[in-house]
């Protein structure tokens, strides 16, 4: 069974920095790409950022592009999501989601995590 | 990237079929064959419907079909039933790693 497990989230001021982490199991981690999405509770899906299988294909949503920085460790089955210079906007429900294929143009996310909550206050 | 545009709500009795529309642009619907779309019932995470515009995860029942036209992707939910309520997002490759959500629609069971 695919289980994917976040952590990291919290409350931390504006213009600090988090560092978000998935544990992946149950799966070949290192065949597939991940994703991070977010969710403002009560609000709509908004997918941040994407790697593919071996990191060759890396993508951001326009408005954390420059701030935040995904990587993933296949060796350690885990993925991770630094984000700097955070904001308001930025409160939201992080996901780590599993792509069904390893490369960069792989719409299908079928698997999702439960999320880990940040929010950014001061 | 600009959130895809969906209607905010679609309503319809059971046993009818109602059709959620998804609007993008030449930059992501209207290039890329790579539009999924996900129902999210409150409180739990996504579930995909559909992918690659038309095709549906092994299991999933035929009632939910995928389409596009242009730059605009729907998806049809025939046969509507009172556990089709719920939240529906579509999404799409929008090149160079990066993809986009549509702003999502509340499917009401009358």
């Amino acid at each position: 069974e695919v289980q994917l497990v976040e952590s990291g989230g919290g409350l931390v001021q504006p213009g600090r920095s988090l560092r978000l982490s998935c544990a992946a199991s149950g799966f070949s981690f290192d065949n597939y790409a991940m994703h991070w999405v977010r969710q403002v509770p009560g609000k709509g899906l908004e997918w941040v950022s994407s790697i593919s299988w071996k990191s060759g294909s890396i993508g951001y949503a326009d408005s954390v592009k420059g701030r935040f920085t995904i990587s993933r460790d296949n060796a350690k089955k885990s993925l991770f999501l630094q984000m700097n210079s955070l904001r308001r906007e930025d409160t939201a429900l992080y996901s780590c989601v599993k792509a069904s294929c390893g490369g960069g143009g792989c719409a299908l996310l079928d698997s999702w995590g439960r999320g880990t909550l940040v929010a950014v206050s001061s | 990237q600009s959130a895809l545009t969906q209607p905010a709500s679609v309503s319809g009795s059971p046993g009818q079929s109602i059709t959620i529309s998804c609007t993008g642009t030449t930059s992501d619907v209207g290039t890329y064959n790579l539009v999924s779309w996900y129902q999210q019932h409150p409180g739990r995470a996504p579930k995909v419907i559909t992918y690659d515009v038309s095709e549906r995860p092994s299991g999933l029942s035929n009632r939910f079909s995928g389409s596009k036209s242009g730059n605009t992707a729907s998806l049809t939910i025939s046969g509507l039933r009172a556990e089709d309520e719920a939240d529906y997002y579509c999404c799409s490759y929008a090149g160079n790693g990066a993809y986009v959500f549509g702003t999502g629609t509340k499917v009401t069971v009358l």
